[in-house]
């Protein structure tokens, strides 16, 4: 099946730091990748949508200005987290459609991000 | 009311028992469904879509009822490698294609 990397894996940071992750699809072109953020014990949510060489679509509730999302190429898009806060510290993860016509998303592996 | 909804569960079940899970969903137009399993610490793996008619993979199987807005997740004869959180996955519209994710339901199969 299609592969989906991210990093790093985790990351721990200070508060007021940025943080980037980055999303691969490793033998794939991906149109679109998306961004969830799942916090314990709770499902995952969807972030925003990336869509390579256009602006993120961001889901109600998400900051576009604290989580800058940019898909510069058919293989990666990245999610910075700007001044991170300890309520951001969660568990990252992105998937991938192999394409647009297709339903199926493969997931990254997730970064588990702790802001101290 | 959330879009997705299950049973958190915990689950707790002997090895060789059959367990089954149900996911109801609040949008009547969904068009797809999907079951992911999520280990501990782990990203969500694509366990198996639901087909309106019904679909079996070796020990799973998936149902669906539109009328009731309701999927569910049958594990027969469980492992004790079937521990795992059970996530129903709603697509609304195929234009977005966005996932909508179920809290997930946890099954601890014990020997």
């Amino acid at each position: 099946g299609a592969v989906v990397s991210q990093h790093p894996s985790r990351v721990i940071c200070k508060s007021g730091t940025s943080v980037k992750i980055e999303c691969r699809s490793l033998d794939f072109q991906a149109t679109t990748m998306f961004w969830y953020r799942q916090f314990p014990k709770q499902s995952l949510m969807l972030m925003a949508t990336s869509n390579e060489g256009s602006k993120a679509t961001y889901e109600q509730g998400v900051e576009k200005d604290k989580f800058l999302i940019n898909h510069a190429s058919l293989t990666l898009s990245t999610l910075t987290v700007t001044s991170a806060h300890p309520e951001d510290s969660s568990f990252y993860i992105c998937s991938a459609k192999v394409q647009a016509s297709q339903e199926t998303q493969y997931f990254g592996p997730g970064t588990r991000l702790l802001v101290l | 009311r959330k879009e997705v909804e299950q049973d958190p569960g915990p689950f707790n079940v002997p090895e060789g028992a059959t367990v089954a899970f149900n996911c109801t969903y609040s949008n009547s137009a969904s068009q797809s469904f999907f079951w992911y399993r999520q280990d501990c610490r782990k990203e969500p793996k694509l366990l198996m879509s639901v087909y309106s008619s019904g679909n079996e993979d070796g020990r799973f199987t998936a149902q669906l009822n539109r009328a009731s807005q309701y999927i569910s997740l049958l594990i027969r004869d469980s492992k004790l490698s079937d521990s795992a959180t059970y996530l129903c996955v709603v697509i609304f519209s195929s234009n977005t294609g966005k996932l909508i994710f179920g809290q997930g339901t946890t099954l601890q199969v014990k020997p």
